[in-house]
C-alpha cells in the first residue's frame, strides 16, 4: 500500500516557540491531505483539510493563525503550531487521499510543549 | 451532521476467543464506513471499509464487519483473537475522506 510519512515522530519544544510537522506522501500524489488531533485516550478530531495550491479549510473552533497549514506540492503538507503552549501538547496525525477509495494515515507526531 | 458512537470503551477478551466491537453511526446520506486500528503511539491502519455492495466486508488480519442500514450499525468482528490484536480500534464515517471518528474501543487480550 501507499505510504504517508510524518516527521518528526516526537518533538519537545519550549512554550512560545513554533513547531513544524511535515506530512509526505512517499509514492503517490495527494491533492488533499487532512490534519487530525488526538488527545490522550480520546478520538481523532479533524482540524483542517489541506488542498494543494490553495488555502486550507479549517474546522469550526480551530484557530487558523495558531495552526498554519501549507500544501505547496502534491507530496507535502506542513502543519506549523505557532507560539505553542502546553495545551497544544497532543498527538497530531495527517492523512492523504491516495485515490477514489483510499486514504492513508501517517504514523503521527507526539508534540510536548514544556 | 455525521457522528459515530462506539458504546464500548474497553473490552477484554481471551486469546482465541471471538471479538465483536460495536459501532453506530449517524449520517445524512449513504455512508462510507471505516474501521481503523491504532497501536500505542502509532498512526492508524485501515482494517476495512464499506462504500456499497455486499454488506459483509472482509478486511485484513482476519477482521470482518457487517453494515446494517436498518440499525445504523457497522460492527467489527474477529472469530479468534491473537495477542497482537490488543490495540485501540476506531470506527469512522464520512465521505471524501473527511472522517468523523468514534471515541474508540480499547481491546485487551489476556492469555
Amino acid at each position: 500500500g501507499a505510504v504517508v510519512s510524518q516527521h518528526p515522530s516526537r518533538v519537545i519544544c519550549k512554550s512560545g516557540t513554533s513547531v513544524k510537522i511535515e506530512c509526505r506522501s512517499l509514492d503517490f500524489q495527494a491533492t488533499t491531505m487532512f490534519w487530525y488531533r488526538q488527545f490522550p485516550k480520546q478520538s481523532l478530531m479533524l482540524m483542517a483539510t489541506s488542498n494543494e495550491g490553495s488555502k486550507a479549510t479549517y474546522e469550526q473552533g480551530v484557530e487558523k493563525d495558531k495552526f498554519l497549514i501549507n500544501h505547496a506540492s502534491l507530496t507535502l503538507s506542513t502543519l506549523t503550531v505557532t507560539s505553542a503552549h502546553p495545551e497544544d501538547s497532543s498527538f497530531y496525525i495527517c492523512s492523504a487521499r491516495g485515490g477514489p477509495t483510499e486514504a492513508f494515515f501517517g504514523q503521527g507526531t507526539r508534540l510536548t510543549v514544556v | 451532521a455525521q457522528s459515530v458512537t462506539q458504546p464500548d470503551i474497553h473490552i477484554t477478551v481471551s486469546e482465541g476467543a471471538s471479538l465483536e466491537l460495536r459501532c453506530n453511526y449517524s449520517y445524512g446520506a449513504t455512508p462510507y464506513l471505516f474501521w481503523y486500528v491504532q497501536s500505542p503511539g502509532q498512526g492508524l491502519q485501515l482494517l476495512l471499509k464499506y462504500f456499497s455492495g455486499d454488506t459483509l466486508v472482509q478486511g485484513i488480519k482476519g477482521f470482518e464487519a457487517e453494515f446494517k442500514r436498518s440499525q445504523s450499525s457497522f460492527n467489527l468482528r474477529k472469530p479468534s483473537v491473537h495477542w497482537s490484536d490488543a490495540a485501540e480500534y476506531f470506527c469512522a464515517v464520512g465521505n471524501d475522506y473527511k472522517l468523523s471518528f468514534g471515541a474508540g474501543t480499547t481491546v485487551t487480550v489476556r492469555a
